[in-house]
């Protein structure tokens, strides 16, 4: 069954310090993942994608990991700021007739002043 | 930048009521899907729409829910008989390609009393 993992639930973290959240999949057959932040009460905005042969992606202070052969991706935030408040959503897309996306149940991060 | 809109923001009804959800893709993105995210829960697949047509849809889209593309910019869901457990977030998303970024909207807050 196609399923993706995200850790930790939840995470506070003191402005300007650096964080990394976790996700782990098992998806087949393996197309793409993305990050993407959801604020709350908003839609989820893409943060980065990689591909299968990619292993590390940045978006500003934002910066993905992908370990195919592990099945680990990995988010790092660079020196938190306030607005970095949010939930982070580990998506794998998945091609098997289909195209499909497979969502993670999200890190819910707090950056406190 | 375009953006994927979606109307009303926030929409009470009574449980049996029937609602419409509307959304208005990015104009020049040929694939459209609703998805729907219970309060603390992670996202869900609703339905994908191309061409005109219903490409792939979840268990969880079943009789009482239909999608419509009305006119070139309105896409929208229809749940016919609402119940308590239809109360979520709404959110249209929308990609030029099959494989394309999906862009979401804001959502729809859906509150079935």
């Amino acid at each position: 069954k196609n399923q993706v993992e995200q850790s930790p639930q939840s995470l506070i973290i003191l402005e300007g310090k650096n964080c990394t959240l976790q996700c782990n999949y098992t998806v087949s057959p393996f197309s793409n993942l993305r990050w993407y932040k959801q604020d709350t009460g908003r839609g989820p905005v893409s943060l980065t994608i990689m591909t299968f042969s990619e292993n590390t992606k940045s978006n500003g202070r934002y910066t993905a990991t992908l370990d195919a052969d592990t099945k680990q991706s990995s988010l790092h935030i660079t020196a938190s700021q306030l607005s970095d408040s949010a939930s982070y959503i580990c998506v794998v897309s998945a091609t098997s007739g289909t195209y499909k996306y497979i969502f993670g149940t999200g890190t819910r991060l707090k950056v406190l002043a | 930048e375009p953006e994927v809109t979606q109307t009303p923001s926030h929409q009470v009804t009574q449980m049996g009521q029937e609602v419409i959800l509307r959304c208005v893709p990015i104009s020049n993105h040929l694939y459209f899907y609703w998805y729907r995210q219970i309060l603390g829960q992670k996202v869900e697949f609703l339905v994908s729409f191309y061409n005109n047509e219903i490409s792939e849809k979840s268990e969880i889209f079943d009789d009482q829910f239909s999608v419509e593309r009305p006119d070139g910019s309105n896409f929208t869901l229809k749940i016919r008989s609402t119940k308590l457990e239809d109360s979520a977030m709404y959110f249209c998303a929308s990609s030029g390609g099959l494989a394309g970024d999906r862009y979401f909207g804001p959502g729809t807050r859906l509150t079935v009393t």
